[in-house]
């Protein structure tokens, strides 16, 4: 299996919502990431977990919160989100070390729209 | 921290070489990589550069420089499903895990 599997591919909350984002990877990867991507920009790096440990939060905003519930999985919460969130959010993973630690498969993203 | 820029766009004609250019300013990293993203798809790896030089992967091949801290994707035989947006991406050796993105590439391929 080399895929990462995103769900759901389409999100339409209301600000007062609450709502998750789901990933999973059965490639044996213990590197796992979160990336925030508008049209026509680069994805931004959100938050990053190795070892099922948050090792990077670029400072996101509270109303995002990442969990990691095992070495397959990776969800990302949602709560209150403003309209400005909408987006395309992705998540990757990768090994954890070597030239595969610079390799990274992206699911195929959940298109997020905050009304 | 790192940045990479590139250019916002580039036109080529089917059959035609392109290259891409990607110049970083870092206090270090690891190595290049690029990803192609189609509209509406998701950044799919395309090569990965640990080392200074030229490599090679079937019509695509990309290149590094870390003297002159310039890296660039090299598209041979263009085709129309080349048209797609091209990030650089580099790991931060700060953060072993920050992973980032250069500010990516437009291609469009005309017939």
């Amino acid at each position: 299996d080399t895929e990462v599997t995103q769900t759901p591919k389409h999100l339409v909350m209301g600000m007062t919502n609450k709502k998750s984002l789901k990933c999973e990877q059965h490639m044996g990867h213990r590197a796992m990431y979160w990336y925030k991507q508008k049209a026509k920009k680069p994805p931004e790096l959100m938050f990053v977990y190795s070892y099922e440990k948050l090792s990077i939060n670029e400072s996101v905003p509270s109303r995002f919160s990442p969990e990691c519930p095992n070495s397959s999985l990776l969800n990302l919460h949602l709560h209150a989100l403003q309209p400005e969130d909408s987006a395309l959010y992705l998540c990757a993973s990768s090994q954890e070390g070597g030239r595969g630690a610079n390799v990274l498969t992206f699911g195929a993203g959940s298109r997020l729209t905050v009304l | 921290g790192q940045s990479l820029e590139q250019p916002s766009e580039v036109t080529a004609v089917e059959g035609a070489i392109v290259q891409i250019n990607c110049t970083y300013q870092t206090s270090g990293f690891y190595g290049l990589s690029w990803y192609q993203q189609h509209d509406g798809g998701a950044p799919t790896f395309l090569s990965y550069n640990a080392l200074d030089g030229l490599e090679e992967t079937g019509r695509f091949s990309s290149f590094l420089s870390r003297s002159d801290s310039y890296g660039y994707l090299l598209l041979q035989e263009l085709q129309m499903k080349d048209s797609a947006s091209y990030f650089c991406a580099v790991r931060d050796p700060t953060g072993t895990y920050k992973y980032i993105f250069g500010t990516g590439t437009r291609l469009k391929v005309l017939a």
